[in-house]
């Protein structure tokens, strides 16, 4: 079973401000993936890494994957309302997921 | 548009009775489909493996005789919420998906009274 971590597990912050979630195992993954829910909806696949040190941009959003490819990050530059939710990161095809980091961001 | 159908969206039902809740992947054939439970501010909880044509692997702790699974085509998986007591309120997510994609159905949220 790889253990995922994800930190912090609540982040609450004024719109227009920038912050960065993390990822972290032990375990190496040869793909990770970044999903976001919103509160009574499934999670939404944001994006796959597959290569140590990829970096993915998605708007205002940049994912980097690892050298070592054991973790991740998710950084957002000025964020916006619409940006709250549950970020979960899990890997391969374990589908278990870190407890999250629930993002609340305030007009 | 959504590639996992899940129904229904939302049950409200008595205490001793059963649920049946479907996930369907609507572009794709699955052989393998995965069903959560959430609680409030809670992640995403596993339950169990479902495969198609072959009996479900569940994590442990879930008893498998209280939440049955069956998946019976390459599109539908259905987990039945049997004899349903109130601490079994939850959201419940299926997903489903082609290689190592994952995309979850709409939920649904069982409450029991």
């Amino acid at each position: 079973t790889q253990l995922l971590e994800q930190s912090p597990q609540f982040l609450s912050i004024q719109e227009g401000e920038n912050l960065t979630v993390y990822c972290n195992s032990s375990s190496v993954f040869s793909s990770l993936q970044w999903y976001r829910q919103e509160p009574g909806e499934g999670p939404v696949l944001l994006v796959t890494v597959v290569t140590g040190g990829e970096v993915k941009k998605l708007k205002r959003l940049t994912f980097q994957f690892g050298d070592a490819r054991k973790d991740s990050s998710l950084h957002i530059t000025a964020a916006q309302p619409g940006d709250t939710g549950l970020y979960l990161c899990a890997g391969n095809n374990d589908m278990r997921f870190g407890a999250g980091t629930r993002l609340t961001v305030k007009p | 548009g959504a590639v996992v159908s899940q129904h229904p969206s939302w049950v409200i039902c008595k205490s001793g009775t059963s649920v049946k809740i479907e996930c369907r992947s609507l572009d794709f054939q699955a052989t393998t489909m995965f069903w959560y439970r959430q609680f409030p501010k809670q992640s995403l909880m596993l339950m169990a493996t479902s495969n198609e044509g072959s009996k479900a692997t569940y994590e442990q702790g879930v008893e498998k005789d209280k939440f049955l699974i069956n998946h019976a085509s390459l599109t539908l998986s259905t987990l039945t919420v049997t004899s349903a007591h109130p601490e079994d309120s939850s959201f419940y997510i299926c997903s489903a998906g082609p290689k190592d994609i994952q995309y979850f159905g709409a939920g649904t949220r069982l409450s029991v009274l």
